[in-house]
């Protein structure tokens, strides 16, 4: 089955500055790739997600590249704000299958 | 519009209950998934319906777990005979049918004690 690894598992960053987790996937058939913001709490919130018949996807302070010669895919957000505090998550599937294999989380703290 | 429900937010059970949990998807959404989150981890798949049937019960870690969905919409995860190991957050997420994105409830922390 699909295995997905997450890095770093936790990020540290001052406000303003620029924050990027990575991920990669070992099922060459996964073809859509979320990413997941969970607050204390809650449930997973979906932020961004891309398919694999595009390499880049952006919507506003983030974005997403997806390298499937790879097998990896990063997810980069500009301009942190201390609301961006939260834990990370990337995920994928395949769209046969729908069911989401999850990385381990990356948890996020952007300093005032 | 309102998103994804699941009742109740806590639940405290002894060691060797029986629990139900309920998620309510988003009105129009035929698929609607089960997930359970560990402290520290990320969510684990656990089943999927689409309709009334599970389309995919492979993530089910064992015959105690057992979940429905009789009329297509509201679904109830049983687990039988709970056990400690059973602590954890249970996630629902629902989708519609043609759509990857799937968007999750606020979850059930269940704590066996």
């Amino acid at each position: 089955g699909e295995n997905v690894e997450q890095h770093p598992s936790t990020l540290s960053v001052q406000e303003g500055d620029s924050a990027v987790i990575k991920c990669t996937y070992s099922d060459s058939a996964s073809n859509y790739f979320p990413w997941y913001k969970q607050e204390l709490g809650k449930g997973p919130q979906l932020i961004i997600d891309i398919r694999s018949n595009v390499g880049e996807k952006k919507d506003q302070r983030i974005a997403v590249t997806l390298n499937k010669t790879a097998k990896h895919f990063s997810l980069h957000i500009t301009e942190t704000q201390p609301e961006d505090s939260a834990v990370y998550f990337c995920a994928a599937c395949y769209t046969g299958r729908r069911a989401l294999t999850f990385g381990s989380g990356t948890r996020l703290q952007v300093q005032p | 519009g309102a998103g994804v429900s699941q009742t109740p937010s806590n639940k405290v059970t002894e060691k060797g209950k029986y629990v139900e949990l309920r998620c309510d998807p988003i009105s129009g959404h035929t698929a609607l998934y089960w997930y359970r989150q560990s402290l520290g981890q990320g969510p684990e798949f656990l089943i999927y319906f689409q309709g009334t049937g599970a389309a995919d019960d492979s993530g089910l870690p064992n015959d105690r777990f057992f979940a429905v969905r009789p009329e297509g919409s509201v679904s109830t995860l049983k687990i039988q005979r709970t056990e400690r190991g059973d602590s954890a957050v249970y996630l629902c997420a629902s989708s519609l049918k043609v759509r990857d994105e799937q968007y999750f409830g606020p979850g059930t922390r269940l704590t066996v004690t």
